[in-house]
């Protein structure tokens, strides 16, 4: 079985302060996505990496790819409120299912 | 916006009757899935579908049957419900982005209670 495992799991912090959140694998993938999901909803797609060592940024949002393609991390500067979500990752393999493997999600909290 | 809608968004049932959760896309998108969410277990898939009559297994799939007539619609089936199968159910659809890699973009979600 091929698993992703996010850390932390829950995460509360004030407004202002940094935080990284953490995707590692023993597999290698051929993609990483990062998903927040709000309350209701479905999960929304953030960005997808593809490169070993790729780093993306949205905003105060960074996102890196592993040089070895097992691991990924997202990066937020000074957290607002509306950060507040439940993040998720996802790897996809090389194959003609687009199947992804999801984390079990890391849960933020960001406190005005 | 992947154009992708779910119904219905909310359903209260009864254990032992049978329920059917309706995935529509307007993109014309090969690959469709189903997942279910729960707290600690994340989500996880139950179906999917490479195209029209084509479906395979996911991990959690007993249970559980679907059907894809048309391009644009994945029907999940709970042929007899159980209280183990109250969750919030996500349909999705996968577009590529050359190479092999694919990103998966998600409905909103139905949210059901089995009573």
């Amino acid at each position: 079985t091929q698993l992703l495992e996010q850390s932390p799991q829950f995460l509360s912090i004030q407004e202002g302060e940094n935080l990284t959140v953490y995707c590692n694998s023993s597999s290698v993938f051929s993609s990483l996505q990062w998903y927040r999901q709000e309350p209701g909803e479905g999960p929304v797609l953030l960005v997808t990496v593809v490169t070993g060592g790729e780093v993306k940024k949205l905003k105060r949002l960074t996102f890196q790819f592993g040089d070895a393609r097992k691991d990924s991390s997202l990066h937020i500067t000074a957290a607002q409120p509306g950060d507040t979500g439940l993040y998720l990752c996802a790897g996809g393999k090389w194959s003609n299912t687009g199947k992804l493997i999801f984390g079990q999600g890391t849960t933020l909290q960001v406190k005005p | 916006d992947a154009g992708i809608t779910q119904s219905p968004r909310h359903k209260v049932t009864e254990t032992g009757t049978p329920v059917t959760l309706r995935c529509h896309q307007t993109e014309n998108h090969r690959y469709m899935y189903w997942y279910r969410q729960d707290p600690g277990h994340g989500l996880r898939l139950i179906h999917y579908s490479y195209g029209v009559k084509d479906t395979d297994k996911g991990e959690v799939s007993d249970g559980y049957s679907v059907s894809r007539s048309k391009t644009e619609d994945f029907l999940l089936t709970l042929e007899s419900a159980t209280s183990s199968q109250t969750s919030v159910y996500f349909c999705a659809i996968s577009e590529s982005l050359g190479a092999g890699v694919e990103t998966q973009y998600f409905g909103p979600g139905t949210r059901l209670l089995v009573l």
